[in-house]
């Protein structure tokens, strides 16, 4: 059974950083791409950032490209987001998410969420 | 950056209805087109991918059809558990994706 588990999440001050991880198991991690996703509550779905399953090509929405980072480490069977430079409007449940391909498709699984909040 | 829209922001229908959620991109991304329903309180899950396939597990009352720039999803005879909140998603550029703003479906 495919799981993954994000964890990391908190308050934390504008300004500063945060590091999520996501711990996946069931599933092959080094053969699918990997994505990160966040919603604020109430509201709709946002893609943060995308990686394929050999870290050739990344991807970052326009909202978080230069402050946020995203890597994988296959041997550990994990995906993260570093966050940097964080803002008010970054405050959201973030989830991980497994791609259905190597590359870019659908995500056919999701973590349970961890809560960024950001603020003073 | 390819634009998502869908339409309508909410319905209300009847158990039974036909429901059809139209998303539209703003630039053509051939079939690279996914659906998610997100009930409250849970992660969203994977309904069709690539327009018109149905995940593993999905009822077959779900259909997705559309090419191009212009995509459906058909609820062919709602039920009441379809209730929440769908969501397309391009995945034409390999890992840069965008999602629409949803549409909010209620059962009367």
């Amino acid at each position: 059974e495919v799981q993954l588990v994000e964890s990391g999440g908190g308050l934390v001050q504008p300004g500063k950083s945060l590091r999520l991880s996501c711990a996946a198991s069931g599933f092959n991690f080094n053969d699918y791409a990997m994505h990160w996703v966040r919603q604020v509550p109430g509201k709709g779905l946002e893609w943060v950032s995308g990686i394929i399953w050999n870290s050739a090509s990344i991807g970052y929405a326009d909202s978080v490209k230069g402050r946020f980072t995203i890597s994988r480490d296959d041997a550990k069977n994990s995906l993260y987001l570093q966050m940097d430079s964080l803002r008010a409007e970054d405050t959201a449940l973030y989830y991980c998410a497994k791609d259905r391909h190597s590359s870019g498709s659908g995500l056919d699984h999701w973590g349970p969420g961890t809560l960024v909040t950001v603020s003073t | 950056d390819i634009q998502m829209t869908q339409s309508p922001s909410s319905l209300s229908a009847s158990v039974g209805d036909r429901v059809i959620i139209t998303c539209r991109a703003s630039q053509n991304i051939d079939i690279y087109l996914n659906w998610y329903q997100q009930k409250p309180g849970e992660a969203p899950k994977l309904l069709i991918y690539a327009t018109s396939n149905l995940q593993s597990g999905v009822p077959s009352r779900f259909s997705g059809r559309g090419s191009g720039t212009d995509f459906t999803l058909t609820i062919s005879s709602l039920h009441a558990e379809d209730f929440g909140t769908y969501y397309c998603q391009e995945s034409y550029n390999t890992v840069l994706f965008t999602f629409g703003p949803g549409t909010k479906v209620d059962v009367k």
